[in-house]
């Protein structure tokens, strides 16, 4: 079954450093998002990405974040300059639709848990 | 603004046993329901959603969820609790006008539901 795969499972990384997660949605989806839980609180919509350009944006994704897809295969997050309160799990998901239809279901992945210490 | 609340962090049920989550909303336009499942160490899976057709609406490990507009709530329910149930579940909405993907869903913030044997 296609599944949306998620590189590390775990980061740990030093205040101020930039970081990048890895996402590798599943092959004939065209939306991709990305997502963050801090730890006991709730999931947060980031970003979304369509056409090689982000479709919508939430408060949270400042210029300190950035997404691409470099080679039509992955989808990354960049956090430039990782703060304390950046630490959290980091979800990334694709849909091959997002209109009405029947192909409009998000599959998302496992998950990165970033800890900025 | 939309928002989610998930009634209880934790709910423990007997294998057998009714299963019921609560979830209500706050959306000042119509809004789009969904119902995700975490299972440890895996990503979060769409188990239903409601798009404004059918009030009742049907998921998959049979589950479904009922969509009452008067009491703003969108609870989850499953006749007979199975061991394989245990897992993290998340309630979100959305109001984008696609009603699909993953775009600007806000989620709650979870409840672990834990099956007795």
């Amino acid at each position: 079954e296609p599944e949306v795969t998620q590189t590390p499972s775990h980061q740990v990384t030093q205040m101020g450093q930039e970081v990048i997660l890895r996402c590798v949605p599943i092959s004939n989806h065209l939306y991709f998002y990305w997502y963050r839980q801090i730890l006991g609180q709730k999931v947060e919509f980031l970003v979304s990405f369509y056409n090689n350009e982000i479709s919508e944006k939430s408060e949270i994704f400042d210029d300190q974040f950035s997404v691409e897809r470099p080679d039509g295969s992955n989808f990354t997050l960049k956090i430039r300059s990782t703060k304390l309160e950046d630490s959290a799990m980091y979800f990334c998901a694709s849909s091959e639709d997002r209109g009405r239809g029947t192909n409009t279901e998000a599959f998302f992945g496992q998950g990165t848990r970033l800890t900025v210490v | 603004a939309q928002s989610v609340t998930q009634l209880g962090s934790h709910v423990s049920v007997s294998e057998g046993a009714l299963v019921l989550l609560r979830c209500n909303y706050s959306s000042s336009v119509p809004p789009y329901l969904f119902w995700y499942v975490q299972y440890p160490n895996q990503g979060l899976q769409l188990l239903l959603k409601y798009t404004s057709a059918a009030t009742l609406v049907k998921g998959i490990n049979g589950f479904e969820a009922e969509f009452k507009k008067s009491e703003t709530s969108f609870h989850l329910t499953k006749p007979s609790a199975h061991m394989s149930d245990a897992a993290e579940y998340f309630c979100a909405v959305s109001t984008r006008e696609s009603g699909g993907g993953a775009d600007g869903l806000t989620f709650g913030k979870g409840t672990h539901l834990i099956i007795q044997p």
